[in-house]
């Protein structure tokens, strides 16, 4: 079993549309990261959370430390939201990220 | 700021010769994590430096190695290359090593051949 599992894999949406993307883990963290690849390869760091809840403009990331699980939101999608979103958990201590296989997310118009 | 700079941004080589990537920090970050992604395995952890000291390293043989400089720019070694290390390299800078937002670059598209 992956220490970073992420659902679900694909996810295909109709622009406005509400998303949400889950992540769970199974390992100690400090911290954990969302992350967004757009095609072309360039990663973005959204947020990075080791509590609560964390909101930037459209999107809003959430951290449930005690059931181990994390989850993105995306409100009133669109197209340009499309891209890959990858949860990552630090270690900390160990100055490593662990990486889930990511959440290929498709808004059609 | 400038953001972190990769280079070469695209390489091909061929199985048995040996390759090294260069990775340009944010200025004033301290720390360097270089990570490879291929289809396959997704993005996985190489190494970490900070103040010229590696701190952790990933699950990848010895033919895969690192250093960083007094000025925090770093490189990422490759020797006797195989079609396997055919990914996508990506590096990424932070103040510290603690946990903190990472930044990442463009990443070296390496082709073997």
């Amino acid at each position: 079993k992956n220490e970073v599992e992420q659902s679900p894999q694909n996810l295909t949406a109709q622009e406005g549309e509400f998303i949400t993307i889950n992540c769970s883990y199974s390992v100690g963290i400090s911290a954990l990261h969302w992350l967004q690849q757009h095609p072309g390869g360039g990663i973005v760091s959204l947020f990075m959370l080791s509590s609560g809840k964390k909101k930037h403009g459209r999107l809003i990331a959430t951290i449930n430390i005690q059931e181990k699980h994390s989850s993105l939101h995306i409100t009133a999608s669109h197209p340009r939201d499309s891209a890959v979103y990858i949860c990552a958990v630090d270690g900390g201590s160990n100055y490593k990220l662990t990486f889930g296989k990511g959440t290929l997310l498709t808004v059609n118009p | 700021k400038a953001g972190v700079t990769q280079t070469p941004r695209y390489l091909i080589k061929t199985r048995g010769q040996q390759v090294t990537l260069s990775c340009s920090p944010i200025s004033g970050h301290r720390s360097v994590s270089w990570y490879q992604q291929t289809p396959g395995q997704g993005l996985q952890f190489l190494f970490e430096y900070f103040s010229e000291t590696q701190r952790n390293k990933g699950n990848f043989p010895g033919r895969f190695s690192g250093r960083q400089f007094s000025n925090s720019r770093s490189e990422m070694n490759v020797s006797t290359l195989e079609l396997g290390d055919s990914a996508l390299y990506l590096c990424a800078s932070r103040q510290t090593g603690a946990p903190e937002t990472q930044y990442f670059g463009p990443g070296t598209r390496l082709l073997v051949l």
